[in-house]
């Protein structure tokens, strides 16, 4: 069965650093693998998505994940972070299927 | 489009009453899906819909949860009767099926039930 680990509950970044957040997947076959962001009381928003090509792959708000099939990772970045980009962060895995796998979710908090 | 509208956004009710949470998806997403989201289990599907037909329902936690999909532009979740366990914040989401935004789900704001 399809899993997502994200290893980080909790980060915490100064504003204007850099930030990567972590994502392990297990699935037989190629991925779909997204990332959506969750602000407080609100539903999860698309920030990008991988299907094929080219393993880097740009969102909005300026994130942008590298897929690497050989680590079976798909790690978010950002160069230089926000305060407004406080929110969970979580990652997901689509199959065949028909469903979506989330992992756990990661909060990000920032400091000015 | 308004995107997916969930109803109510928050509901508190007493054990052992009926709960019924409302979505209507985006008009032409064929695909519908219900998730639970708490701090102890994180995101769950409970179920899911693809033309108004039930797929995957392995997800409901028990017979107490039930979903129908009466048309394309509605869904409700019941629970009955509630219990203190089953607060949580209830999302909705709909997906197309065209291949160009294929697999990629949109969210409603969610329900935020709380049962004392």
């Amino acid at each position: 069965a399809q899993s997502v680990t994200q290893p980080d509950i909790h980060i915490t970044v100064s504003e204007g650093a850099s930030l990567e957040l972590r994502c392990n997947y297990s699935y037989g076959a190629t991925p779909y693998l997204f990332w959506y962001v969750q602000s407080p009381g609100q539903g999860l928003q698309l920030l990008l998505k991988y299907f094929s090509g080219d393993t880097l792959v740009q969102g909005i708000k300026g994130f942008e994940a590298e897929f690497k099939r050989s680590q079976s990772s798909f790690n978010l970045r950002k160069p230089s972070v926000h305060w407004s980009d406080a929110a969970e962060y979580f990652c997901a895995v689509y199959t065949n299927a028909g469903k979506s796998t989330f992992g756990d979710g990661t909060t990000l908090t920032v400091k000015p | 489009d308004a995107g997916v509208i969930q109803s109510p956004r928050h509901e508190v009710t007493e054990m052992g009453q009926e709960v019924t949470l409302r979505c209507k998806p985006i008009s032409g997403h064929n695909s519908l899906f219900w998730y639970r989201q708490t701090m102890m289990r994180g995101l769950e599907l409970l179920i899911y819909f693809n033309n108004n037909v039930p797929i995957d329902d392995s997800g409901m936690p028990e017979d107490r949860f039930s979903a129908k999909m009466p048309n394309a532009s509605f869904s409700t979740l019941k629970i009955q009767p509630s219990e203190p366990r089953d607060s949580a914040v209830y999302f909705c989401a709909s997906r197309t099926g065209s291949v160009s935004g294929a697999n990629v789900l949109t969210f409603g704001a969610g329900s935020r039930l709380t049962v004392l």
